[in-house]
């Protein structure tokens, strides 16, 4: 059971806008604590697609974005592509945990 | 651009020791704190250590406290994971993550490719 949680999948067709939920609690993304992104191609390492909550790393294409707001973070990529397909984790910080760095469960976004 | 490589990941039986490396380039290494992360089928991305730029500080997740043992070689830009006791629900890919700060960040800015870790029994 993940600490914070994602919708196990999703899925779009080429050039429609999908959105991954990641829900937490009182004690990291209520508390404060920024949400970030991570996409993950098949067989590949984890790549940081956004951070503190709304920010793209240099090179990030704008169709990912992300958005927070209390318990609650999303991740919208509209344009969907072929090259989207992939687990999406998002990841924050819990000081009420002995392992603070937490995880979601990661959304495997299929492309039809 | 930031490299990771991850080396040293192996089949090994239960209560066998196997030592991680991570060789880092294209960042100043030794101003950058760097975490251990490990991830599997059914338990997905589990964080489980972290180290200082300096050294000065290093933690570890409860399930592998007493039997992992994080270090770093600023000299050689290499950050290294010692695992002993190995327990069948250490089967993982171990990734190595560098901090965007010298201490401990709330992000794990960038990820090598990682190394498989199997114990059996």
């Amino acid at each position: 059971q993940s600490v914070l949680t994602q919708p196990p999948s999703v899925s779009g067709a080429p050039g429609q806008r999908v959105t991954i939920s990641c829900t937490g609690s009182s004690s990291n993304l209520g508390a404060g604590f920024d949400v970030h992104w991570y996409q993950q191609l098949p067989g590949k390492a984890p790549r940081l697609l956004i951070y503190d909550n709304i920010v793209r790393p240099s090179g990030v294409p704008d169709r990912f974005s992300g958005s927070k707001s209390g318990t609650s973070a999303s991740l919208a990529i509209t344009g969907l592509r072929a090259e989207d397909e992939a687990d999406y984790f998002c990841q924050s910080y819990d000081t009420s945990l002995p392992a603070p760095w937490v995880f979601g469960g990661g959304t495997k976004l299929t492309v039809l | 651009e930031v490299h990771l490589l991850e080396s040293g990941g192996a089949p090994v039986q239960r209560g066998g020791s196997l030592r991680l490396s991570c060789g880092a380039s294209g960042f100043t290494f030794s101003d950058y704190a760097m975490y251990w992360v490990r991830q599997t089928p059914d338990k997905g991305l589990e964080w489980v250590s972290v180290i200082s730029a300096s050294s000065s500080n290093e933690d570890y997740t409860d399930s592998v406290k007493g039997r992992f043992t994080i270090s770093r070689d600023n000299f050689k830009n290499t950050v290294y994971l010692q695992m002993d006791d190995l327990r069948v629900e250490d089967t993982a890919i171990y990734y190595c993550a560098k901090s965007p700060d010298a201490v401990p960040g709330e992000r794990f800015e960038y990820w090598g490719q990682g190394t498989l870790v199997t114990v059996y029994s």
